[in-house]
């Protein structure tokens, strides 16, 4: 079972920030978040992963509140490029522990 | 850097037809996943292996199917006897250990007719 609940559609204007909630209110002191995404037909590609500190790398941010119940995914200045089906996963990073989907947020961007 | 190559990109089989799916992780990965999307549905887990080692096989059917990660060479998702609910994509991922992001390649779709 996900251990993530995410809203399954959003919408974002084209060169608008897109801001993906996802909810992980059982998680645990050793998991991380992950985000995946998932463009039509193609396999999952990385975004991002943190702990408890905000992240940012070239593709986004990542945006961990201070409980850990929650997080938000940053995409700056969306382009028609990132409409895919974006995943929200919690994981512990030690151990032989495989990655669980969910349903993620299906994410399209209007021109 | 290549990424995650996997072969065939497409395959088709008729019922009862074996399927071998290939999968070459990224260089200096030795952990590889094997992942299953069926038609409309989410991504769900079959198979974890390190070099020669099954490491956790929960989300693998108990009949027909096997993998494997030799020391040399690719990793081998093997299908005996196809059936029609088989038709799904497979995806296979890599990593460098058990704290790195999984890298995910691009997919074989299968399609038993």
């Amino acid at each position: 079972d996900a251990k993530t609940t995410q809203p399954p559609s959003m919408d974002c204007a084209e060169g608008r920030a897109a801001n993906l909630p996802c909810n992980h209110s059982t998680i645990s002191g050793n998991e991380y978040v992950y985000w995946y995404r998932q463009i039509h037909s193609q396999g999952p590609q990385y975004i991002i992963h943190g702990l408890k500190n905000n992240e940012t790398n070239e593709m986004a941010s990542l945006i961990i509140t201070e409980d850990r119940k929650s997080s938000t995914l940053i995409l700056p200045h969306a382009t028609l490029r990132d409409t895919a089906v974006y995943y929200c996963i919690v994981r512990t990073n030690f151990g032989n522990e495989k990655l669980t989907f969910g349903t993620g947020t299906r994410l399209t961007i209007i021109p | 850097n290549a990424g995650v190559m996997q072969n065939p990109r497409h395959l088709v089989r008729r019922r009862g037809q074996e399927a071998r799916l290939r999968c070459s992780p990224m260089k200096g990965h030795s952990h590889v996943y094997w992942y299953r999307q069926l038609p409309e549905e989410g991504l769900k887990f079959m198979v974890y292996l390190q070099k020669e080692n099954i490491i956790d096989e929960s989300g693998m059917p108990k009949e027909r199917f096997s993998a494997e990660f030799p020391k040399e060479g690719p990793s081998i998702l093997r299908i005996q006897q196809v059936v029609r609910g088989d038709s799904a994509a497979y995806f296979c991922a890599s990593s460098q250990g058990s704290e790195s992001p999984l890298h995910f390649g691009n997919g074989t779709r299968l399609t038993v007719t």
